[in-house]
């Protein structure tokens, strides 16, 4: 079965500084790898995914995720954040076989930035 | 903006009773995902329609059932509500399956009391 494991689930950064968000998954294959922001009230965004190809991919709003297959790992990363960033986090995991296109969502993290 | 419409934005019902939720896709998405977002399971998967057929299923209850029409708008059916299915409730587009974007609605929070 496939999983996500979002170790954090709250993370508090001060405004400027880097920011790194965990991710593990558990998939049987190649993985379609996914982050995505969800502020409040709002539906869910798309930040990056990662399907196959370059390890490191850019996203919006300045953000990159590096895939390591070998620690089963898709963590999000932003060298300054902005307090416009402070949103939920969910890193998800799916699969392109007909039949098995869920979607599976980590439990999220919390991003809070302090001035 | 999104492009995914859902109604209605609220809903409060009491238990025992059914209720529709809406889904109109981005213009082009065949795929409609929806999705179940609780504070004690997350983001649960449902079910997925393309093109009008089923395509996935999640951990979709007995008592829910969905359909996606001829014009590709979809409706989630909820019946006999119990408190636990209280949550709120996101409907996703993309134009094929995973391997396009999936575009999230603002949900339909559903209160049952």
């Amino acid at each position: 079965a496939q999983s996500v494991t979002q170790p954090d689930i709250h993370i508090t950064v001060s405004e400027g500084a880097s920011l790194e968000l965990r991710c593990n998954y558990s998939y049987g294959a190649t993985p379609y790898l996914f982050w995505y922001v969800q502020s409040p009230g709002q539906g869910l965004q798309l930040l990056l995914k990662y399907f196959s190809g370059d390890t490191l991919v850019q996203g919006i709003k300045g953000f990159e995720a590096e895939f390591k297959r070998s620690q089963s790992s898709f963590n999000l990363r932003k060298p300054s954040v902005h307090w416009s960033d402070a949103a939920e986090y969910f890193c998800a995991v799916g699969g392109s076989n007909f039949g098995n296109e869920k979607l599976t969502f980590g439990t999220g993290t919390r991003l809070t930035i302090i001035p | 903006d999104s492009g995914v419409t859902q109604t209605p934005k609220h809903l409060i019902t009491a238990t025992g009773q059914r209720v529709t939720l809406r889904c109109s896709p981005r213009s082009g998405d065949l795929s409609v995902y929806w999705y179940q977002q609780s504070l004690d399971q997350g983001l649960q998967f449902l079910i997925q329609y393309y093109n009008g057929e089923e395509r996935a299923k999640g951990n979709i209850l007995e008592r829910f059932s969905a359909q996606q029409f001829p014009d590709l708008h979809s409706e989630l059916n909820l019946s006999s509500l119990e408190l636990g299915d209280s949550a709120l409730y996101f409907c996703a587009s993309s134009v094929t399956g995973l391997d396009s974007p999936l575009h999230f609605g603002n949900g339909t929070r559903l209160t049952v009391t």
